[in-house]
C-alpha cells in the first residue's frame, strides 16, 4: 500500500463543512482515479486523469471537485455533502488510463457526512 | 455497459478447503482482472488473464477464462484464515483504451 497513499484515512464532517482528500502515487504512474465504494454497491469510477488531465467524469455531482496538479498527485475537494455520499473513498493509478492496465489502490478515505 | 458479476455473493468455507468464485461479463474483453480486498482497505491485483489465455496460475490462486461463455472463475486452493475478503473482477469497459469496470464482489470467509 506505500505505493498510493491516502489522506486522511478517516473523516467526519458535516454537511456545510469544506474538505479535502489528498492521494499520491510513488510509482511513476500517468493515470489516476477516483473510485466511490458503498456498501452492497458496485466500485464507482468517479473520475480519471492522464497525464494531468481529466478524461473521465461520470456524472459526479459539482459538489465533488477534482483536481490533478501534476501525475504523482490528486485530491478531491468536498462541499456541502449530502449523507448519501458517505462511503469510502479509494484512489488508484495506473501506467495508463486502459483497460489492459493493472490500478494500484489506496487505502482509502472512510468518509461519514452527518 | 460493460460489466463483471461475481457469483456467488458470499461465500463460507472452512480452513484448507478450495474456494471457487465466479464472474460473469457482457461483452467482449481483450483481459480480466481479479483484484481482492480486504475489509475497508484498498483493492490489491492478484491475477490478470489475457482474451488468448485459457488459464493461468499464481501461488495458490488458478483462474480460468471461457471467452465463448463470457465467464471467468477464480479458484483458490488450501484456503487460510488470511484469505477472507472479498474478490472482485474487473474488465474493460468497452474496446479501445477505456478503464476497467468492477462488479459487486464475493464476500470470501474463511474459518480457522
Amino acid at each position: 500500500e506505500t505505493g498510493v497513499t491516502q489522506t486522511p484515512r478517516h473523516l467526519v464532517m458535516g454537511m456545510t463543512n469544506k474538505k479535502s482528500l489528498k492521494c499520491e502515487q510513488h510509482l511513476g504512474h500517468n493515470a489516476m482515479y477516483w473510485y466511490k465504494q458503498s456498501a452492497k454497491k458496485p466500485l464507482e469510477l468517479m473520475f480519471v486523469y492522464n497525464f494531468k488531465e481529466q478524461t473521465e467524469n461520470n456524472s459526479v455531482p459539482s459538489r465533488f471537485s477534482p483536481e490533478c496538479p501534476n501525475s504523482s498527485h490528486l485530491f478531491l475537494h468536498l462541499h456541502t455533502l449530502q449523507p448519501e455520499d458517505s462511503a469510502l473513498y479509494l484512489c488508484a493509478s495506473s501506467a495508463s488510463g486502459g483497460g489492459t492496465d493493472t490500478q494500484y489502490f489506496g487505502p482509502g478515505t472512510r468518509l461519514t457526512v452527518l | 455497459s460493460q460489466q463483471g458479476e461475481e457469483d456467488p455473493q458470499a461465500l463460507s468455507i472452512q480452513e484448507g478447503e478450495n474456494a471457487t468464485m465466479n464472474c460473469s461479463y457482457k461483452t467482449s474483453i481483450n483481459n480480466l482482472q481479479w483484484y481482492r480486498q480486504n475489509s475497508g482497505r484498498g483493492l490489491v491485483h492478484l491475477i490478470l488473464i489475457r482474451s488468448n489465455e485459457r488459464e493461468k496460475h499464481s501461488g495458490r490462486l488458478r483462474v480460468t477464462l471461457d471467452t465463448s461463455k463470457k465467464s471467468s472463475s477464480l479458484l483458490i486452493t488450501a484456503s487460510r484464515a488470511a484469505d477472507t475478503a472479498s474478490y472482485f473482477c474487473a474488465t474493460p469497459r468497452g474496446a479501445g483504451n477505456t478503464p476497467l469496470v468492477f462488479g459487486k464482489g464475493t464476500r470470501l470467509s474463511v474459518i480457522a
